[in-house]
């Protein structure tokens, strides 16, 4: 059972437009949410993240929403940058309890 | 502050044998957890440490299991390897629980490259 999913594996956006990468979960008992970001044979580096008080955070090129009632989490990244281009993956966990559970991950592409 | 830190970053096995694999986490974060990512299955959950005791655990056979030491590294054993448990194995530390606050974010270290053959 998927608690956390990325439907869509690969997003491919020109340079300057805006890059949105998406997230479902289905575990009511979520409580925090972050992205991360991972390149080939690096761990993921920890992007942005937000909790269940708040419906959104931003961070400079980065903001991340949350919908709760739709249990949806999305990633918007502009303007685009080609150094970008790498794995997202979306995590979740329930009440500061040091398990995340981790999307499959979206492949971002972003061509100059 | 340095990162967390993960060794060795490669292991070459083959079936049957045991490997150790070892974490260092950033200065004064006293929560370490362990990770296997594999192309199939993306990154699973194996389980949690928080001062020296196993706080969470995944759904990973008893093959897989760990330890904390005080000064919060951590290791993790697989006995017995399998062709399947190919995979890089990722650690993240973190602060820990605190109570009232939900905002403990985990940074992950490079990873080990296990290949079983």
């Amino acid at each position: 059972d998927q608690q956390v999913k990325q439907n869509s594996p690969s997003l491919s956006v020109q340079e300057g437009r805006i890059s949105i990468l998406n997230c479902d979960y289905t575990n009511s008992m979520f409580d925090y949410f972050l992205w991360y970001k991972k390149y080939p044979a690096e761990g993921p580096t920890f992007l942005i993240s937000i909790s269940s008080i708040k419906d959104k955070n931003e961070d400079g090129r980065f903001t991340v929403f949350l919908n709760k009632s739709a249990k949806h989490l999305s990633l918007h990244i502009v303007p685009s940058q080609p150094g970008d281009s790498a794995v997202y993956f979306c995590a979740a966990s329930a009440s500061n309890t040091g398990k995340l559970i981790f999307g499959q991950g979206t492949t971002l592409q972003v061509k100059p | 502050k340095a990162g967390v830190t993960q060794t060795p970053r490669y292991l070459i096995k083959t079936r049957g044998q045991q490997v150790t694999l070892s974490c260092s986490p950033i200065s004064g974060h006293r929560s370490v957890s362990w990770y296997q990512q594999t192309p199939g299955q993306g990154l699973q959950f194996l389980f949690e440490y928080f001062s020296e005791t196993q706080r969470n655990k995944g759904n990973f056979p008893g093959r897989f299991s760990g330890r904390q030491f005080s000064n919060s590294r951590s290791e993790m054993n697989v006995s017995t390897l399998e062709l399947g448990d190919s995979a890089l194995y990722l650690c993240a530390s973190s602060l820990g629980p605190s109570r009232g606050l939900i905002t403990d974010t985990q940074y992950f270290g490079p990873g080990t490259r296990l290949t079983v053959l």
